[in-house]
């Protein structure tokens, strides 16, 4: 079964980007048949969705966050990314990735302030 | 955006109980329904998946089950470990959305 895990830093301040990768082992992301997801979860909104992305290039994003998210996919080092850009401290929250619905990383701490 | 409604928000149950969990869709998502798992300061682990598929590992007392707009989460025989934060989600259409989870506490 797939392991993920997250990292990044762990303080951003506001208006600039968040960058987090996630490593995947027992699985190969540029031949794998799934998708992997992001998502994000915080007292003040619970869990929430982030978006889709899939080795071939697909993307789908949370309409909420779509004008500040891209999600990327590095096959040679079996890595997903996430970039957030224009933070606030809305953006406060434990960030996951997930290869579909059943494998969850340990999750990263991302704390926005100055 | 399908919302997701779970009730109760929380519930005290005790060690040997027999416990459900409901979760409403606002939209038809045929089965495309996940329940998790979440302990304090951990990350959610997937318990069923398919509305009714017990993922890797997940022991038989969890059972999940419903359709459309209707699912049901019960587990059996509580034991200490399992009083933690259940949440469900579906992925029939993105946004993928989440309910809003139930503490289920001693």
């Amino acid at each position: 079964q797939p392991q993920l895990e997250e990292s990044g830093p762990g303080l951003v301040k506001p208006s600039e980007t968040l960058s987090l990768t996630c490593t995947v082992s027992g699985d190969s992301i540029g031949s794998s048949k799934y998708y992997w997801n992001w998502i994000r979860q915080s007292p003040e909104k619970g869990l929430e969705w982030i978006g889709t992305v899939h080795h071939s290039g697909n993307t789908i994003y949370n309409p909420s966050l779509d004008s500040r998210v891209t999600l990327s996919v590095d096959s040679s080092k079996n890595q997903l990314s996430l970039s957030l850009r224009s933070v606030t401290a809305a953006d406060t929250a434990m960030y996951y990735c997930a290869r579909g619905v059943r494998y969850w990383g340990q999750g990263t701490l991302v704390t926005v302030s100055s | 955006d399908i919302q997701m409604t779970q009730s109760p928000s929380s519930l005290s149950a005790s060690v040997g109980d027999r416990v459900t969990i409901t979760c409403r869709a606002s939209q038809d998502i045929n089965n495309y329904l996940a329940w998790l798992q979440q302990k304090p300061g951990k990350a959610p682990k997937c318990l069923i998946y398919s509305a009714s598929t017990l993922h890797d590992g997940v022991p038989s007392k969890f059972s999940g089950s419903g359709s459309g707009t209707d699912f049901t989460l019960t587990i059996n025989s509580l034991q200490p470990e399992d009083f933690a934060s259940y949440y469900c989600q579906q992925y029939k259409s993105y946004p993928h959305t989440f309910g809003q989870g139930t503490k289920l506490d001693i």
